[in-house]
């Protein structure tokens, strides 16, 4: 089936470490998203690519890289530099990026820094 | 002033209430409206998709976008329990690169 994979589901980092979520798509879309969200604040933008190896800064990008290498791969590092990861992470697809195509979404990664 | 308003609620209703969910806007470039319903702990999934203005209904759901106010709803007809998770709207004008979403809904369907 398409969709898109999120991994790992749950992640434990340890204050000053790096961690890496993947999101892989097999719907051939152009354009993917990292959100992050809190409760109570809806979905913040961290990275988008429209395509393949360029990407843009979205609203909360300090202190997160972003890679796409590959079409179908968006990975998301957290770096030691983000002062509060803990949160919940989802990555999202569009057809391309610039239509009025909606877009879907990964089932999301939980980050927690202990 | 945020670009998309939505009333994080909670909002609880009874089972077999109808549902009133809104979200409003200031940018009037907005053409392409969106509905997404999230489960706790799961990614969001589309609900509704809506090109400027006007009614679409889908089974028990009813999306209606008033672009003159800038304003759009989600109404669900027969609430029942597992409709219960948060609501977001999301929208974006013609070659909008990203969309921009609401706060969320949280909705309760009561048995």
């Amino acid at each position: 089936d398409g969709g898109i994979t999120q991994s790992p589901k749950y992640l434990f980092r340890k204050e000053g470490q790096n961690v890496t979520l993947s999101c892989e798509q097999n719907l051939n879309h152009d354009a993917m998203y990292w959100y992050r969200q809190d409760p109570g604040q809806g979905l913040r933008l961290i990275y988008y690519s429209q395509i393949v190896n360029d990407f843009q800064k979205g609203d909360i990008a300090e202190g997160y890289s972003v890679s796409r290498e590959k079409k179908e791969s968006f990975p998301l590092t957290v770096t030691s530099a983000q002062k509060n990861p803990t949160a919940f992470y989802l990555c999202a697809s569009r057809e391309d990026g610039f239509s009025g195509n909606t877009i879907y979404f990964g089932e999301g990664s939980w980050l927690t820094v202990v | 002033q945020k670009e998309v308003e939505q009333d994080p609620g909670p909002l609880s209703v009874p089972e077999g209430a109808i549902v009133s969910l809104n979200c409003t806007y200031s940018n009037s470039a907005f053409q392409y409206f969106m509905w997404y319903r999230q489960y706790s702990r799961k990614g969001p999934e589309l609900l509704m998709y809506t090109y400027s203005s006007g009614n679409k209904e889908d089974g028990r759901f009813t999306a209606q976008v008033d672009k003159s106010s800038k304003y759009i709803s989600l109404f669900i007809r027969d609430s029942q329990p597992s409709d219960s998770a948060t609501y977001l709207c999301a929208m974006s004008g013609q070659g909008a690169q990203k969309l921009v979403f609401g706060q969320g809904t949280r909705l309760t369907i009561n048995p």
